[in-house]
């Protein structure tokens, strides 16, 4: 089953408004959590490392005033466009590493399909 | 930085099989990963090589050539499922992963 979820998994909101986007491990405690965006027909791009206990950590580029992360709990990271616009609308997701069976692995949630009109 | 590159998409008819390359540049290095993912949803995990040779889960394996900055999946026996994008991620020490471009497979009947 899933091991980390987002919510919600799909969200339209007016420009100008702010829309906050939940990222939980199910199982597993999460220091470290990560967060991409992604474009139609484009890769992944990493925005930020989320840090339990400490401030994100912004890939270049990414405007920190503007998507601000909180990383609350050990299991729960959250991501906050501010004044949205609609050259923000994209697909948000996470990732959590874990480390299962001797491995290291990145778990990603499901995703956030982010629509500004 | 890093630098990954994959074709962009490679078309193959079901039961074929499939390579998809990946070469990378990156300022560090410690494996590499390929991750799936249909249309509209998130990656999934398939394969992570932090050696050099193959890895191999089911009809998907996985290579790599630290020495040449080189890796590859290998998808067999293809079916109509297979059809996605697959993406190269090189991690660095701290789990970031950077991702390639993708490259997006379809199956044919």
């Amino acid at each position: 089953g899933a091991v980390v979820s987002q919510h919600p998994s799909w969200v339209i909101c007016k420009s100008g408004t702010s829309v906050k986007i939940e990222c939980r491990s199910l199982d597993f405690q999460a220091t470290t959590m990560f967060w991409y965006r992604q474009f139609p027909k484009q890769s992944l791009m990493l925005m930020a490392t989320s840090n339990e206990g400490s401030k994100a950590t912004y890939e270049q580029g990414v405007e920190k005033d503007k998507f601000l992360i909180n990383h609350a709990s050990l299991t729960l990271s959250t991501l906050t466009v501010t004044s949205a616009h609609p050259e923000d609308s994209s697909f948000y997701i996470c990732s959590a590493p874990r480390i299962r069976e001797g491995a290291r692995e990145q778990y990603f949630g499901p995703g956030t399909r982010l629509t500004v009109t | 930085g890093q630098s990954l590159e994959q074709p962009s998409e490679v078309t193959a008819v079901e039961g074929a099989i499939v390579q998809i390359n990946c070469t990378y540049q990156t300022s560090g290095f410690y494996g590499l990963s390929w991750y799936q993912q249909h249309d509209g949803g998130a990656p999934t995990f398939l394969s992570y090589n932090g050696l050099d040779g193959l890895e191999e889960t089911g009809r998907f394996s996985s290579f790599l050539s630290r020495s040449d900055s080189y890796g590859y999946l290998l998808l067999q026996e293809l079916q109509m499922k297979d059809s996605a994008s697959y993406f190269c991620a090189v991690r660095a020490d701290d789990y970031k992963l950077s991702f390639g471009a993708g490259t997006t497979v379809t199956v044919r009947a």
